[in-house]
């Protein structure tokens, strides 16, 4: 069973307005949340995490945000830019091990 | 440069002739993992290693093998690859032991079953 969902499987966002991509998850053990970014022919990168600590961090254009009572985090990207376009994968861990588990993606479009 | 590096990038392969595909990685991590991407259903964990000699089975483990006879190297290993093994495989590594530990990926493997 997928305990880390990602419902959007793609959006589309005008250059320079905020992207907002969204993830759930279903186990309360997970303490440790990260995004990862994805170009084509190229293996996931890592953007940002969060500790579920805190319910925000940011770093630079990108904030991820963390609600433990609804078990849901999204990524904001503001403002997006061409270059963001990629798929979106947000992956959890529970801090005692290093198993991750991961989303089904978002295909982020940024239009020019 | 600290990567992670996978062989060979694409493969088309037909059923049951047995292969590997390799993985090295240069960062002294303790952790290696695999994975494979299918549309629809994001990146799912086939095996994982804490260390040398020490692997266990992922979510979807079934006709794979792996091995971890030295830290830097993670083979994984299709004795009997099927058609329902085509896909995107990735290989990743990272410490172990450390608070908010991240994955490190490489490039991909493309897989293609006949």
């Amino acid at each position: 069973d997928q305990q880390v969902k990602q419902n959007s499987p793609s959006l589309s966002v005008q250059e320079g307005r905020i992207s907002i991509l969204n993830c759930d998850y279903t186990n309360s053990m997970f303490d440790y949340f990260l995004w990862y970014k994805k170009y084509p022919a190229e293996g996931p990168t890592f953007l940002i995490s969060i500790s579920s600590i805190k319910d925000k961090n940011e770093d630079g254009r990108f904030t991820v945000f963390l609600n433990k009572s609804a078990k849901h985090l999204s990524l904001h990207i503001v403002p997006s830019q061409p270059g963001d376009s990629a798929v979106y994968f947000c992956a959890a861990s529970k801090n005692t091990g290093n198993q991750f588990y991961f989303g089904t993606g978002t295909s982020l479009t940024v239009i020019p | 440069e600290a990567q992670v590096t996978q062989n060979p990038r694409y493969l088309i392969t037909v059923t049951g002739k047995k292969l590997t595909v390799t993985c090295s990685q240069n960062m002294n991590h303790e952790y290696m993992s695999w994975y494979r991407q299918d549309p629809g259903l994001g990146l799912r964990q086939i095996y994982y290693s804490m260390n040398v000699e020490v692997t266990d089975k992922g979510d979807v483990p079934e006709g794979y093998k792996v091995s971890r006879k030295e830290k830097r190297n993670f083979p994984l290993i299709l004795e009997s690859p099927s058609p329902n093994q085509t896909s995107l495989y990735f290989c990743a590594s990272s410490f172990v032991g450390a608070t908010n530990e991240k994955l490190f990926f490489g490039s991909g493997t493309q897989l293609s079953v006949l």
